[in-house]
């Protein structure tokens, strides 16, 4: 129990583009998810929380704009990385909170993304 | 400033050698503690503690939480060639559903 699949596993884009990025709990249902950042060797940072059917809250610094994110179902959240920019190059991670029991964070498996 | 503190930094041992991994925390309305393994990919869940004292165990897993020193330990015996990932720290705050992450140890199991 407690997976979390994310999608794509690896993304390699040019300058300019804008990247998707999908996070969907597949055996529980998630009200909460959250969306992180690794840079090699460094720990998780927390970009966002995603509530479902509301507005994400964002960690000071990150940019709204640029890393969009939707919680449209109690199931699935998604990152779009708008205008991707080399320095965007990193590690992203989701996490799904259960609704129920423990309500224990589990990490989805991340998607590398390299942007050109 | 929230911060989470681990060390070391990282473990380099043998396999069969016990080793001994520390989480310190300053953190406003501390909730939880949470450890976890990350190797190639994503953290998976290990232990979460709430109360001081009390030793959560798994297996060659073992932690506990020290929550007037404001610190936490991990502890492998007999460890394993597969035990080499990085272990995260990571602290819960109530009132919010956020989670602060330490760097994190390297530890590396030898044959």
């Amino acid at each position: 129990g407690a997976v979390v699949s994310q999608h794509p596993s690896w993304v390699i884009c040019k300058s300019g583009t804008s990247v998707k990025i999908e996070c969907r709990s597949l055996d529980f249902q998630a009200t909460t998810m959250f969306w992180y950042r690794q840079f090699p060797k460094q720990s998780l940072m927390l970009m966002a929380t995603s509530n479902e059917g509301s507005k994400a809250t964002y960690e000071q610094g990150v940019e709204k704009d640029k890393f969009l994110i939707n919680h449209a179902s109690l199931t699935l959240s998604t990152l779009t990385v708008t205008s991707a920019h080399p320095e965007d190059s990193s590690f992203y991670i989701c996490s799904a909170r259960g609704d129920s029991g423990r309500k224990t964070q589990y990490f989805g498996p991340g998607t590398r993304l390299l942007v050109l | 400033e929230d911060k989470v503190v681990q060390s070391p930094l990282s473990l380099v041992v043998h396999e069969g050698d016990t080793v001994t991994l520390n989480c310190s925390y300053e953190v406003t309305n501390f909730r939880s503690l949470l450890w976890y393994k990350q190797e190639k990919k994503a953290p998976t869940f290990l232990f979460m503690l709430t109360s001081s004292g009390i030793e959560k165990k798994s297996g060659r897993l073992s932690s506990i939480l020290d929550k007037k020193e404001l610190f936490s330990i991990l502890n492998i015996t007999a460890t394993q060639t597969g035990d080499s990932a990085v272990y995260l720290c990571a602290v819960g705050q109530g009132g919010s559903e956020k989670l602060v992450f330490g760097k994190g140890t390297k530890l590396t199991v030898n044959p």
